[in-house]
């Protein structure tokens, strides 16, 4: 079945700092690879999609990287500031319909430190 | 846009209690619910797939007379959990999604707050 890592449990960077995350899997190649964030007691909030095909995809100050043959994926937000300190959770879905699952790793916490 | 309300957002109750978490997607139709369970520190676990007008598809493990999914609407998923005990006690999330109307390509899922269930 699949498996999602995420690189660490917790990450703490000062601000300004580009924070880096990683995500590996280990099994089939995903159609989509997405990445939310979550704050305590709260649903996650998405934030990126990128698919099967794309190997790079930007907003604002957040970039994600896609590369199949790695099976990885790396989450950036670049000028990081205390704002975005959340746990950041990436996601994989296997098929292209709107009952394809999506499933979750355990989340990088991360930490901008002022 | 994609705005997704659960409600109740904290439920205290005591052991033997059914408790009933809705979920409605506010500004779009959701053909697809998705219903999560999360521990603390924990990642998301998917309980069950919710579609509207059929029977909900439960995960391997999910007892589906202890945790009852309804559909009614194209707007509405609700979750039952039935007789619950102090280990149902957990943080349910419930998400939905639409299908793009054009192009090609899946949504995301968009996500509830949550609802924070406490079983004495």
């Amino acid at each position: 079945s699949q498996k999602i890592e995420q690189n660490s449990e917790a990450l703490n960077i000062q601000e300004g700092k580009t924070a880096t995350l990683t995500c590996n899997y280990t099994n089939y190649s995903p159609a989509y690879l997405q990445w939310y964030r979550q704050d305590p007691g709260r649903g996650p909030v998405f934030l990126l999609l990128i698919r099967e095909n794309e190997k790079e995809k930007r907003k604002e100050r957040l970039k994600v990287t896609f590369d199949t043959t790695l099976k990885q994926s790396l989450f950036h937000i670049t000028a990081s500031q205390p704002a975005d300190s959340a746990t950041y959770l990436c996601a994989l879905e296997k098929g292209y319909s709107s009952a394809s699952k999506i499933i979750f790793g355990s989340g990088t916490r991360l930490s901008i430190r002022p | 846009g994609a705005v997704v309300s659960q409600h109740p957002s904290w439920v205290i109750c005591k052991s033997g209690t059914s408790v009933k978490i809705e979920c409605r997607s506010l500004d779009f139709q959701a053909t697809t619910m998705f219903w999560y369970r999360q521990f603390p520190k924990q990642s998301l676990m998917l309980m069950a797939t919710s579609n509207e007008g059929s029977k909900a598809t439960y995960e391997q493990g999910v007892e589906k007379d202890k945790f009852l999914i309804n559909h009614a609407s194209l707007t509405l998923s609700t979750l039952t959990v039935t007789s619950a005990h102090p280990e149902d006690s957990s943080f349910y999330i419930c998400s939905a999604r639409y299908l793009r109307a054009t192009g090609f390509g899946n949504q995301p899922q968009h996500f509830g707050d949550g609802t924070r269930l406490s079983i004495l």
